[in-house]
């Protein structure tokens, strides 16, 4: 596609329930990054795959949270028993392998209640 | 800790006039460090990236400059416009993956017409 893609767009759920957030990245991109951006704050950095595998995930919070990249092109970020304290802007982000230039998709906005 | 701090947090003037922006960081032993602009619930847009090698870089009406020994960066924004009114973010990459980038708040800027 043109750009990254995230859907969905909003999501409004429920304490405790299981979410999945999708990511689309540019076409020919091998290195894909989810990032996290509360209200007032900078984006925090997730997790980073190069193709199917994920190179860095130090930046996730707990083990309710969790990535896949199952074909190094879609990638998915699922949270297990959500938390108010989840509620953020999940930004996902690609670029070329090597690449310093990131493109961001617009973000999935998270709450829940 | 390494921390990205971004002065100030908001800032308005008027049209035409030029203007910078401020970073700064802890640790001196950066990889590159970027500035990316975002606009109201959008995602970020990369505006320059200097490596760790180089002093500064510009692109258009944007000069960025980087002082690694001081732990400091500017943005620096000629002739603004209205079109400029964004929030922008100072990120650094220590080096740990790539992609994994240490963002500041963000600087919050208003031009007025």
């Amino acid at each position: 596609g043109a750009g990254v893609s995230q859907t969905p767009s909003n999501k409004v759920t429920e304490k405790g329930k299981y979410v999945e957030l999708r990511c689309d990245p540019i076409s020919g991109h091998t290195a894909l990054y989810w990032y996290r951006q509360s209200l007032g704050q900078g984006p925090e950095f997730l997790i980073y795959f190069q193709g199917t595998g994920a190179a860095d995930d130090s930046g996730l919070p707990n083990d309710r949270f969790f990535a896949v990249r199952p074909e190094g092109s879609v990638s998915t970020l699922k949270i297990q028993r959500t938390e108010r304290g989840d509620s953020a802007v999940y930004l996902c982000a690609s670029s070329l392998a090597g690449g310093n230039t990131i493109y961001f998709g617009e973000g999935s906005w998270l709450t829940v209640v | 800790k390494q921390e990205v701090t971004q002065i100030p947090a908001a800032l308005s003037v008027p049209e035409g006039e030029n203007l910078v922006l401020n970073c700064s960081f802890t640790d001196s032993a950066i990889y590159n460090l970027q500035w990316f602009r975002q606009d109201p619930g959008k995602g970020l847009t990369s505006l320059l990236l200097i490596q760790s090698s180089q002093r500064e870089q510009t692109s258009g009406r944007l000069n960025a400059s980087l002082d690694k020994s001081s732990g400091r960066s500017t943005l620096y924004i000629a002739a603004s416009q209205p079109g400029d009114s964004a929030t922008y973010l100072c990120a650094v990459n220590y080096g740990g993956s790539q992609g994994n980038l240490i963002f500041g708040k963000g600087t919050k800027l208003s031009v007025k017409p």
